[in-house]
């Protein structure tokens, strides 16, 4: 069965540094998205993707965050500048639409800023 | 704004016994509400979903919901539970009618745990 799939598991790295994120999502599928989930906290919606850009970003998606689909398979979430708050859980998650169409999500990558 | 409650953080049942899982909602329309289930080092699976019909709704692994528009509630159910449902069960409403077609709002989740 087809999954999204991320990379790394688990990221550790120092405020103020670069991270991307990576996700590849189901290979059929046209819309993408990412979540994440501070420790105790909602799954909070982060921002999603169609078309090569961006459909809708949350109030948390500040000039700090990008995504890309640098080629045909991945999808990317950069932070540039990493702060304490920014450690959480992120999910990648892809549809073949909108609304009505099951989100696959994948497993996570867990961040930690130090 | 949309928004899911979850007031439960926390569920142990024991093997065999009957569940359910709460959840509220605030939606001005009829929302698209979903069940999705995570276990450990997993992403997160969709059990069920509801956008219009039959107010019950069938998933797999043997749960149910039932979308009660008067209570704002779409509760999680499953007769009997197996050891295997260890989880964390989270609640989602998508929007359906305005600009953010596609995006969830989630519940904090429920960690269900069961006892043999």
């Amino acid at each position: 069965e087809p999954e999204v799939t991320q990379t790394p598991s688990h990221q550790v790295t120092q405020m103020g540094q670069e991270v991307i994120l990576r996700c590849v999502p189901i290979s059929n599928h046209l819309y993408f998205y990412w979540y994440r989930q501070i420790l105790g906290q909602k799954v909070e919606f982060l921002v999603s993707f169609y078309n090569n850009e961006i459909s809708e970003k949350s109030e948390i998606f500040d000039d700090q965050f990008s995504v890309e689909r640098p080629d045909g398979s991945n999808f990317t979430l950069k932070i540039r500048s990493t702060k304490l708050e920014d450690s959480a859980m992120y999910f990648c998650a892809s549809s073949e639409g909108t609304v009505s169409y099951e989100q696959y999500f994948g497993p996570g990558t867990r961040l930690t800023v130090t | 704004a949309q928004s899911v409650t979850q007031p439960d953080i926390h569920i142990t049942v024991s093997e065999g016994a009957s569940l359910e899982l709460r959840c509220n909602y605030s939606y001005g329309a009829t929302p698209y509400l979903f069940w999705y289930v995570q276990s450990p080092g997993q992403g997160l699976q969709l059990l069920l979903k509801y956008f219009s019909g039959d107010t019950l709704v069938q998933g797999i692994k043997g749960f149910e919901a039932e979308f009660k528009r008067s209570q704002s509630s779409f509760n999680l159910r499953k007769p009997s539970v197996h050891w295997s449902d260890a989880a964390e069960y989270f609640c989602a409403v998508g929007d359906a009618v305005s600009s953010t077609l596609g995006r969830l709002y989630f519940g904090r989740g429920t960690q269900l745990t069961v006892w043999p």
